[in-house]
């Protein structure tokens, strides 16, 4: 399998877009979870999804901010306006049951 | 609430040095911890996962062990090597309805030539 894929690896945004972060977890697997890493905050967890629903977006800072995952393959972050405080690494891992969370190589966000 | 402390937050040893880095948590009710790696820039690579009911889990040169009684976990790393360096994060999976790691803030690992 070919891991967590998260496109794009980099992007770079002015204040006020939009910005699409997307994500295709490792096949079979059936949570998918969406973080957000700054050198203030360390690792956080913004929202996570069992088997396509939403379970728990207490994370997510705000309602600029929005996730979905239309199916077991796919899952998209979208920041709409985006802030430059939301210049960040984003992270997607997925994991089958209790076992082992697997990242992606993460999108580094630049909001000017 | 559950958390996660790693003590030190930074640690610089020589080539060839047998090393230990800690990890503690406050809830014992844990269904598993796991030790992942961090190189700069990158993402997060699993290294070991212990379940709550064992007491210690090894891949080469790595040994992970876990006290759940006292809230205490640590990472052993054999004969270091510089590529070793980079930080490493420990993660602990409460019980419960959650299917939520709480991570520590690492120990950020340089190992000299």
């Amino acid at each position: 399998d070919a891991g967590v894929i998260q496109s794009p690896r980099h992007e770079v945004t002015e204040m006020g877009q939009e910005v699409t972060l997307r994500c295709k977890p490792i096949s079979g697997h059936d949570y998918l979870f969406w973080y957000r890493q700054t050198m203030m905050r360390g690792l956080e967890l913004l929202i996570y999804f069992n088997n396509n629903v939403p379970i728990d977006d207490s994370g997510m800072p705000e309602d600029r901010f929005s996730a979905k995952m239309p199916n077991a393959s796919f899952s998209t972050l979208k920041i709409q306006p985006s802030e430059p405080r939301d210049s960040a690494v984003y992270f997607c891992a997925s994991t089958k049951g209790t076992g082992f969370e697997y990242f992606g190589p993460g999108t580094r966000l630049t909001v000017l | 609430k559950q958390e996660v402390t790693q003590i030190p937050a930074a640690l610089s040893v020589p080539e060839g040095e047998n090393l230990v880095l800690n990890c503690s948590f406050t809830d014992s009710a844990i269904y598993n911890l796991q030790w992942f790696r961090q190189d700069p820039g990158k993402g997060l690579t699993s290294l070991l996962l212990i379940q709550s009911s064992q007491r210690e889990q090894t891949s080469g040169r790595l040994n992970a062990s876990l006290d759940k009684s006292s809230g205490r976990s640590t990472l052993y790393i054999a004969a270091s090597q510089p590529g070793d360096s980079a930080t490493y994060l420990c993660a602990v999976l409460s019980s419960g309805s959650a299917r939520q790691l709480t991570f520590g803030s690492g120990t950020q690992l340089t190992v000299l030539p």
